[in-house]
């Protein structure tokens, strides 16, 4: 079974870069599928981040695109986001996901990533 | 940006009754590309539906979903207790944005 697992520092300051890695085991990234992250501020609902082809093609979130980068290494089997300028707007349970590309449209997610809470905070 | 609404907020049933749930986009949603998560507290989402009406890999049938162009629903057959949670929809037509629902709870009365 395909499993992800976040990484990456729980606290980071305002107007510094969040940086987090999804690990993904029991399948190879480079075997194809979209990867995304998308995020959730605590007590809220869910936002889409952005996602990424194993060849290295990228679909972001509009509203973040000025300030996103989402990368693979397919010879580690992870892919990664880094987040700059970030806000406390940006504290949230970050969760990497696997996406199935839909003919002609986006991704929708099958496997999910436990998530992992990021506080901004000085 | 397609913006989905979904309804009621909170939804308050017992054990054994059925659900229903809505999802209303703000405009068409091409090729009923509408996904349906579950989460539980403390969970990341799980994928129940997508394609509006096809059931993910070791979904019960007692769920089930139903719609097209701007009107969608999620049905519950037979509440079980742990199907209380919450409903997220998603679409996924949109290039290159992809959007959730605010959610509806789905509470125990």
């Amino acid at each position: 079974q395909v499993q992800l697992q976040e990484s990456g520092p729980g606290l980071v300051k305002p107007s510094d870069t969040l940086s987090l890695t999804c690990s993904v085991s029991a399948y190879s990234i480079s075997s194809g599928y979209n990867w995304g992250w998308i995020r959730q501020p605590p007590g809220k609902g869910l936002e889409w981040i952005g996602s990424i082809y194993h060849s290295g093609s990228t679909n972001y979130n509009p509203s973040l695109k000025s300030r996103l980068i989402i990368s693979v290494d397919t010879s580690k089997n992870h892919f990664s986001l880094k987040l700059r300028s970030v806000t406390a707007a940006d504290t949230a349970v970050y969760y990497c996901a696997r996406g199935i590309r839909a003919w002609l449209g986006n991704d929708y997610f099958d496997y999910w990533g436990q998530g992992t809470l990021v506080t901004v905070s000085s | 940006e397609i913006v989905l609404t979904q309804s009621p907020g909170t939804l308050s049933l017992s054990p054994g009754e059925g659900a229903t749930l809505s999802c209303r986009a703000s405009q068409s949603v091409r090729s009923s590309y509408l996904a349906w998560y579950q989460q539980k507290p403390g969970q990341a989402p799980r994928l129940l539906i997508y394609a509006a009406s096809s059931r993910a890999t070791g979904i019960p049938d007692r769920f089930s979903g139903s719609g097209s162009g701007t009107d969608f629903t999620l049905t519950i057959r037979r509440l079980e207790p742990e199907d209380f949670a919450v409903y997220y929809c998603q679409q996924y037509a949109g290039l290159p944005q992809i959007t959730f629902g605010q959610g509806t709870r789905l509470e125990i009365k």
